[in-house]
């Protein structure tokens, strides 16, 4: 069975830096696109970025280049998002997910909600 | 790339059909046929649906179909059950490798 397991929820305070993972399980890690999804409170799903798994190629939505990296370890067939000076604005749900083919995001992980406040 | 409109709600009595749209533009929805649907329901992940505009993953009733004209992609639920309550979004693929998402359409069983 695939799976996407994300590691477990953060509270921060701004400024602070954070690198949070999305670990696969039941397929060929470096076959398939990984893809970071934000949800703010109460809001919809935001594409922020893609990466292949097999060679690091990665893609970023314009309204998140430079503000986050998207990065892999093959070794451990993990995905990660960090952050180096997080922002109250940065306060969400953050799903991974896989790409299956072009355009579906097939397999979703559980989430990662975080919490950035003073 | 600006997100994709959705209407912001739909609602529908158990047995009655509904459809929620999602307009994009030449560089996105109308330029690819890799348009996704996804289910949402509180507290939950997101739930593929449908993709590449019509096809349905193994498990999904075919009471869910997708479709597509031009700009706009539809996604159409027949005989709406209680479980169909949740929160509906549109993706697709565009120009430079970009994904977008709708807005989401919340669905409200009557």
């Amino acid at each position: 069975e695939v799976q996407l397991v994300q590691s477990g929820a953060e509270v921060k305070k701004p400024g602070e830096s954070l690198k949070i993972s999305c670990k696969s399980f039941g397929y060929t890690f470096t076959t398939h696109w990984i893809a970071w999804v934000r949800q703010m409170p109460g809001k919809g799903l935001e594409w922020m970025g893609s990466i292949y798994s097999g060679d690091s190629d990665t893609r970023y939505s314009p309204s998140f280049q430079g503000q986050v990296t998207i990065s892999v370890d093959r070794s451990i067939s993990t995905a990660h998002l960090q952050w180096t000076s997080l922002k109250v604005s940065d306060t969400a749900m953050y799903y991974c997910a896989r790409l299956e083919g072009v355009g579906a995001f097939d397999t979703w992980g559980q989430g990662t909600m975080i919490t950035v406040s003073s | 790339q600006s997100a994709l409109t959705q209407p912001r709600s739909v609602s529908g009595s158990p047995g009655q059909s509904v459809t929620i749209s999602c307009t994009g533009t030449s560089s996105d929805v109308g330029a690819y046929n890799f348009v996704s649907w996804y289910q949402q329901h509180p507290g939950k992940a997101p739930k593929l649906i449908i993709y590449d505009v019509s096809k349905r993953p193994s498990g999904v009733p075919d009471r869910f179909s997708g479709s597509k004209s031009g700009n706009t992609a539809s996604l159409n639920i027949s005989g709406l059950q209680g479980e169909d309550e949740a929160d509906y979004y549109c993706s697709s693929f565009a120009d430079n490798h970009v994904r977008v998402f709708g807005g989401g359409t919340k669905l409200t069983v009557l």
